[in-house]
């Protein structure tokens, strides 16, 4: 089982420039999430996904999209990227028949310059 | 949400015992206990879940009293690799809920 897999690991954009953060999971898991974690910072919740065909923002939306594209991918969309947008994501899911808490990808660290 | 609050750093040495409180007065009937692990570079982990009494599996045990409102997790002898941040989270399990990770509690095991 890979659990949660994210593409890509490493990202250098410019200010303005788009891109689309990809997680897929393997588990059969029905909640889907993205954080963001800026150095030496807790988890922030961006968007999630309780179950395939639903979203709902988080704490910090803004300037973010998701797509819930099936049960096992959940992608994230920078339209216009900002340096303030730099930050380490992880997306994670969640709701398998025996709940073992959220499981975490291994993270996308991005760089907006 | 019930909010949890965790001491900021803890230090230890090689083979103590570490217990860690965290405290969450607000929590409802239908949540549920999490504790996280978190190595630099790497997305959180799940160590153990409980919702009363002890749990206890091959890496911590979980503590909770009666009244749910603290817990306790115990990691028996620390090595040098258990330094990381742990996170102490309530959760209603498997309810798609939005998680609210605070700062966690960073444990320096020292040799």
């Amino acid at each position: 089982n890979a659990g949660v897999t994210q593409t890509p690991k490493f990202q250098v954009l410019k200010t303005g420039q788009s891109m689309t953060l990809q997680c897929a999971q393997d588990m059969n898991h029905n909640s889907m999430y993205w954080y963001r974690q800026d150095p030496g910072m807790g988890l922030r919740l961006i968007y999630y996904s309780a179950s395939e065909g639903t979203t709902d923002k988080g704490e910090v939306p803004n300037g973010y999209n998701v797509s819930r594209l099936n049960k096992r991918e959940f992608s994230l969309r920078l339209e216009s990227a900002a340096p303030s947008q730099t930050s380490v994501y992880f997306c994670a899911s969640s709701g398998g028949l025996f709940n073992y808490g959220y499981t975490f990808g291994s993270g996308t660290r991005l760089t907006v310059v | 949400l019930a909010k949890t609050t965790q001491p900021i750093s803890m230090d230890s040495y090689e083979g103590q015992e570490v217990n860690i409180t965290c405290s969450h007065n607000n929590i409802a009937t239908n949540d549920y206990i999490t504790w996280y692990q978190q190595f630099p570079s790497q997305g959180p982990r799940f160590i153990i879940q409980g919702y009363k009494t002890k749990v206890t599996n091959e890496v911590a045990s979980l503590f909770i009293p009666a009244d749910r409102k603290s817990s306790t997790l115990s990691l028996p002898r620390v090595s040098l690799s258990d330094t990381a941040v742990y996170y102490c989270l309530v959760e209603v399990v498997n309810a798609g809920n939005m998680l609210t990770f605070g700062g966690g509690t960073r444990l320096m095991v020292k040799p």
